[in-house]
């Protein structure tokens, strides 16, 4: 019930491409859905984050769909950079009541120039 | 702010020997958390602190691994002895409260040879 599962395991893009990322959850009482972007020799950084009342949000070239009813959720890079290559992580919790994030198993994206 | 910082960066060390791995959150943060990121298993939750109190070290792998938080500044993830079985990316991370933003360290690079 607390798992996250996301796919891609890698992507490649083209420069100027969409990259889609996409997660489903089980745990109905999730209540945040937050993307991680992790550089090479970082730490995941929070990059754009939603809540089950909407069902998109956009940030930029970034945007978060998300899919109550089929307990999904994805990320669209918009004109993909290469300076976008990074790893992806998703995430999950039940805000509301205090659970920790559950994160996905991580999506490694080259875009390539 | 600072953000999470953590020592050392990076560390080698010969198997059976002791590693102590350092972390200070951001102030005001009032939980604390151990991930460990290697390739085969992805980010995987160690341990995580309430108020400096450890309240689920289920993700700790063996009796090997220990981890302590004895102000509100300062926690350590202790291997004793290390294995080569060890080598990963040690991150720690705070939030204000849980299920909410994670902010990560760097990270500090195990290295048992």
């Amino acid at each position: 019930q607390q798992q996250v599962k996301q796919s891609p395991q890698s992507l490649i893009v083209q420069k100027g491409g969409i990259s889609i990322i996409n997660c489903a959850y089980e745990n109905t009482a999730f209540d945040y859905f937050p993307w991680y972007q992790q550089f090479p020799g970082k730490g995941p950084a929070l990059l754009i984050a939603i809540r089950p009342d909407v069902s998109e949000k956009k940030e930029g070239r970034f945007t978060i769909s998300f899919n109550k009813s089929a307990k999904q959720f994805s990320l669209h890079i918009m004109d993909s950079q290469p300076g976008d290559s990074a790893t992806y992580f998703c995430a999950a919790s039940k805000f509301s009541s205090g659970s920790r994030l559950t994160f996905g198993e991580g999506t490694q994206l080259t875009v390539n120039p | 702010d600072a953000g999470v910082i953590q020592s050392p960066r990076h560390e080698v060390t010969e198997m059976g020997q002791e590693v102590t791995l350092r972390c200070k959150p951001i102030s005001g943060h009032d939980y604390l958390f151990w991930y460990r990121q290697t390739m085969m298993r992805g980010l995987e939750l160690l341990i995580y602190f309430n108020n400096n109190v450890p309240i689920d070290d289920s993700g700790m792998p063996e009796d090997r691994f220990s981890a302590k938080m004895p102000n509100a500044s300062f926690s350590t993830l202790k291997i004793q002895p290390s294995e080569p079985r060890d080598s990963a990316v040690y991150f720690c991370a705070s939030s204000r409260t849980l299920g909410n933003t994670i902010y990560f360290g760097e990270g500090s690079w195990l290295t048992v040879v």
